[in-house]
């Protein structure tokens, strides 16, 4: 069973625009969130995280929002370039070292 | 740092043959962590260790999969007879306690 859902598999966005990946978790337990991007052939590298007692971390043009009463977190991208173009996993943990991974979410940005 | 080592890159086999996926973690980290990508199920964790000692491998489908750490700087995912199910990306992370996890570039395995 999931315990961490992306909904959307895909997502395409002009260059430019703002770019919104969304996730959602079942496990209150959860009090870490990360975000990692992964390109093509390669693992998946560590982007941002934020933990429970924030609703907000940013850094340069990555920012993730936590929602903790709607088990949602998303992370904003703005502005997209086309090198952001990758698969973006959203992970969790629960204080313990292993991660849930959600399926990914393949973003296209379109020059 | 070289980051995390594994090997092979692509292994193509065929049913019943044993498969063994080899890692290096960072120099340093301490954690281990084997994962298996697949379309439906996204990053799946298989089973970590933490100071070469298995602490979680739940994560592992059956009994045809193993993983042994027999040293720091070394760890080995074994999969044992192997079945085209097993068709994935296995990619291997470490870390330092629970820091950052960092990933190799995976093995890309295929079985016929």
């Amino acid at each position: 069973d999931q315990q961490v859902k992306q909904n959307s598999p895909s997502l395409s966005v002009q260059e430019g625009r703002i770019s919104i990946l969304n996730c959602d978790y079942t496990n209150s337990m959860f009090d870490y969130f990360l975000w990692y991007k992964k390109y093509p052939a390669e693992g998946p590298t560590f982007l941002i995280s934020i933990s429970s007692i924030k609703d907000k971390n940013e850094d340069g043009r990555f920012t993730v929002f936590l929602n903790k009463s709607a088990k949602h977190l998303s992370l904003h991208i703005v502005p997209s370039q086309p090198g952001d173009s990758a698969v973006y996993f959203c992970a969790a943990r629960t204080g313990a070292n292993n991660l849930f991974f959600g399926t990914g979410t393949r973003l296209t940005v379109i020059p | 740092d070289a980051g995390v080592i594994q090997s092979p890159r692509h292994e193509v086999t065929e049913m019943g043959q044993e498969v063994t996926l080899r890692c290096k973690p960072i120099s340093g980290h301490n954690s281990l962590f084997w994962y298996r990508q697949t379309m439906m199920r996204g990053l799946e964790l298989l089973i970590y260790f933490n100071n070469n000692v298995p602490i979680d491998d739940s994560g592992m489908p059956e009994d045809r999969f193993s993983a042994k750490m027999p040293n720091a700087s070394f760890s080995t995912l074994k999969i044992q007879p192997s079945e085209p199910r097993d068709s994935a990306v296995y990619f291997c992370a470490s870390s330092w306690d629970s820091e950052t996890q960092y990933f190799g570039p995976g093995t890309r395995l295929l079985v016929l």
